[in-house]
C-alpha cells in the first residue's frame, strides 16, 4: 500500500521556467514532509522539508507548499536550471516514528 | 567527512548465496537505516537502528538481518539470496529520527543482482 504517491513519473521543463512536482499522501498521521533529490548512481540528498504546522517553506529557488486538507504537497523550482535535472522523491513521516515513507519519484529534465 | 559510505558498489549473487553489505558513517549519528529501492518504486525501509546494540524491523525485513555493534557501522546481512532481493540498497544515517532534525544522509547505494 503506497502511502505517498507521486503520480507523474517524469516532467520536462525549459530552462528558466517553473518546475512543479506534486505529491499526495494518504496517512493523516504524517506531520513532516521532505523532498529528496537523486542523481544517477548516487544516494538521495535532502532538499527541503515542511512541518504540518506550516503551509509553505521557501529556500532559495525551492518552495514547498502543503495542503493538509487535500493531503497534497508540491515542490516549486524557480527558475529551473539544467543542473536540477534529477529524480525527486517526496517523503513523509509521523514525528516520533522511525519509518520514512517515500513516493516513487518524478524524473525532472530541464531543457537548456 | 566522508559521510555515509557503502561497500561494495555492485554485486552479483547466485540464488542461495549469502553476503554482507557494509555501511559506515563518520558523522556520529545515532540513527542508521537500510532501505531498498526496486525499479520504478520508492525506497522502502528494511531495518533501522537507534543506537549501538539496538535494532528494529522496518517495512520489509524478511530475508535480512542487521547488527549494530558500534555507532559507526551498520552492516546488512542477506542469507539465502533470492531473485526478489535484486534491488539497490541504500544506507542512511541521521542525528535523530523525527521532527525537523530528520535529515537522513544517504550513502551512494549498492546495486545487487541475484541470479
Amino acid at each position: 500500500d503506497q502511502q505517498v504517491k507521486q503520480n507523474s513519473p517524469s516532467l520536462s521543463v525549459q530552462e528558466g521556467r517553473i518546475s512543479i512536482l506534486n505529491c499526495d499522501y494518504t496517512n493523516s498521521m504524517f506531520d513532516y514532509f521532505l523532498w529528496y533529490k537523486k542523481y544517477p548512481a548516487e544516494g538521495p540528498t535532502f532538499l527541503i522539508s515542511i512541518s504540518s504546522i506550516k503551509d509553505k517553506n521557501e529556500d532559495g529557488r525551492f518552495t514547498v507548499f502543503l495542503n493538509k486538507s487535500a493531503k497534497h504537497l508540491s515542490l516549486h523550482i524557480v527558475p529551473s536550471q539544467p543542473g536540477d535535472s534529477a529524480v525527486y522523491f517526496c517523503a513523509a513521516l509521523q514525528t516520533g516514528a522511525n519509518n520514512l515513507f517515500f513516493g516513487t519519484g518524478t524524473r525532472l529534465t530541464v531543457i537548456p | 567527512n566522508a559521510g555515509v559510505t557503502q561497500t561494495p558498489k555492485f554485486r552479483i549473487l547466485k540464488i542461495g548465496q549469502s553476503m554482507t553489505l557494509q555501511c559506515t558513517q563518520d558523522m556520529n549519528h545515532n540513527y542508521m537505516y537500510w532501505y531498498r529501492q526496486d525499479p520504478g518504486m520508492g525506497l522502502k525501509l528494511i531495518y533501522y537502528s537507534v543506537g549501538a546494540g539496538i535494532t528494529d524491523k522496518g517495512e520489509v525485513p524478511n530475508g535480512y538481518n542487521v547488527s549494530r555493534s558500534t555507532t559507526e557501522d551498520f552492516p546488512l546481512r542477506l542469507e539465502l539470496a533470492a531473485p526478489s532481493q535484486t534491488s539497490v540498497y541504500f544506507c542512511a544515517s541521521s542525528y535523530t529520527s523525527g521532527g525537523s532534525y530528520n535529515e537522513q544522509f544517504f550513502g551512494p547505494g549498492t546495486r545487487l543482482t541475484v541470479l
